[in-house]
């Protein structure tokens, strides 16, 4: 595609479910990133991959976040038992290497009640 | 650690005003700087960007400088439009880093 898809755009779950947000980069970037933006807030790294591998994992807040990215192209953020505290706007990023140009999706916006 | 710290918004202008929105920094190292902007309803732009001391990005009519001696990267415009109504995010990354760090972001109005 021409740019970097995320689906849904909007989420909004009952507090304690399980839910999953995908991510589609830029044809060929094998940089992958996903941040948290809180409202009134910067976006916050979460976690960045190279290929398929997690290179770093270390903004995840805790065990409930999870994220995968099997085949080197789309990623899937997972979220587990989400708590009211989980809603934000979870953004997708992408870049032909790292230290290159970010390209950022326009987010889903996920609501806990 | 890293940190940015933005003028605080919203920044309301009329339009053909002059438009400064302050960002400094705190690094480690020697980071490169970016401002992102997000128009609404859109995703996060990168606007400009500057990768050392000194350098000066620039795009769309915005400037700003690297300056590593007040650790600022201040956003200019001389001339702002109705259409540059935006929020703009200040941010770095380290060199050798897997991450940026953005500050909380300026809401921009220009008004007709």
């Amino acid at each position: 595609g021409a740019g970097v898809s995320q689906t849904p755009s909007n989420k909004v779950t009952e507090k304690g479910k399980y839910v999953e947000l995908r991510c589609d980069p830029i044809s060929g970037h094998t940089a992958l990133y996903w941040y948290r933006q809180s409202l009134g807030q910067g976006p916050e790294f979460l976690i960045y991959f190279q290929g398929t591998g997690a290179a770093d994992d270390s903004g995840l807040p805790n065990d409930r976040f999870f994220a995968v990215r099997p085949e080197g192209s789309v990623s899937t953020l997972k979220i587990q038992r989400t708590e009211r505290g989980d809603s934000a706007v979870y953004l997708c990023a992408s870049s032909p290497a790292r230290d290159t140009e970010a390209f950022f999706g326009q987010g889903t916006r996920l609501t806990v009640v | 650690g890293n940190s940015v710290t933005q003028m605080e918004g919203p920044v309301t202008l009329s339009e053909e005003a002059f438009l400064t929105i302050n960002c400094t920094y705190t690094a480690t190292g020697y980071p490169s700087l970016f401002w992102y902007v997000q128009y609404p309803g859109e995703g996060l732009q990168l606007l400009l960007k500057a990768t050392k001391a000194d350098d000066k990005g620039s795009n769309k009519g915005f400037e700003a400088t690297y300056r590593k001696e007040t650790t600022s990267f201040h956003l200019e415009k001389g001339s702002v439009q109705v259409s540059d109504s935006a929020v703009y995010f200040c941010a770095l990354i380290e060199g050798g880093a897997n991450n940026l760090f953005f500050g909380t972001g300026t809401r921009l109005t220009v008004i007709p």
